[in-house]
């Protein structure tokens, strides 16, 4: 089946600092990534749509200079969480399309910045 | 505007049968999802139901009717490990899934 990584599983920060969280989608190429959003307790929330090659497509209410995307590659889509925040901190999952009718989600990143 | 609705909670026994429901509202409509989520990790995918009626996977079935736009999810031979939340989604013209808040469903024995 089709399988999509996400590094780090979890991480911890210090308030004004940057993370970076990679998705990767290992068997297959993804022309669509998404990033979600999860806080506790609560549904998914999609963040952006990430295109490879293009810009990303962000939700209204979504800082796109906050939330960096970088779809660099068929397999590797990059959220950059720039001067991170303590209500930043959130169960972050991304998800790949294989075909319009098939996403699958990543194991996802809890962020807890401090 | 695009709405999913589900309940919010549900109890049931082990070995029991359940069922949740969800009703949506979208732009367009390209299919019902199912998927479950354990508690800190990401969800997984159960079911896909684009066509009227039941698909019957397992212990699991997932039901349809996009005239009165509602889906539920059967889950039979409930065991304890079925403990999670339960999450619908709906994807609309533009492919993009529309998500309900999820069902949290606690298992007893």
């Amino acid at each position: 089946g089709a399988v999509v990584s996400q590094h780090p599983s979890w991480v911890i920060c210090k308030s004004g600092t940057s993370v970076k969280i990679e998705c990767r989608s290992l068997d297959f190429q993804a022309t669509t990534m998404f990033w979600y959003r999860q806080f506790p307790k609560q549904s998914l929330m999609l963040m952006a749509t990430s295109n490879e090659g293009s810009k990303a497509t962000y939700e209204q209410g979504v800082e796109k200079d906050k939330f960096l995307i970088n779809h660099a590659s068929l397999t590797l889509s990059t959220l950059t969480v720039t001067s991170a925040h303590p209500e930043d901190s959130s169960f972050y999952i991304c998800s790949a399309r294989l075909a319009d009718y098939e996403q699958y989600f990543g194991p996802g990143t809890r962020l807890t910045v401090t | 505007g695009q709405n999913i609705d589900q309940p919010t909670e549900m109890t049931a026994t082990e070995g029991a049968i359940v069922q949740i429901n969800c009703t949506y509202q979208t732009s367009g409509f390209n299919g019902l999802f199912w998927y479950q989520q354990h508690a800190g990790e990401a969800p997984t995918f159960l079911s896909y139901n684009v066509l009227d009626g039941l698909e019957e996977k397992g212990r699991f079935s997932s039901f349809l009717s996009r005239s009165k736009g509602y889906s539920y999810l059967l889950l039979k031979e409930l065991q304890m490990k079925d403990s999670a939340s339960y999450l619908c989604a709906a994807m609309d013209s533009n492919y993009q899934l529309i998500w309900g808040a999820g069902t949290k469903l606690i298992i007893k024995p």
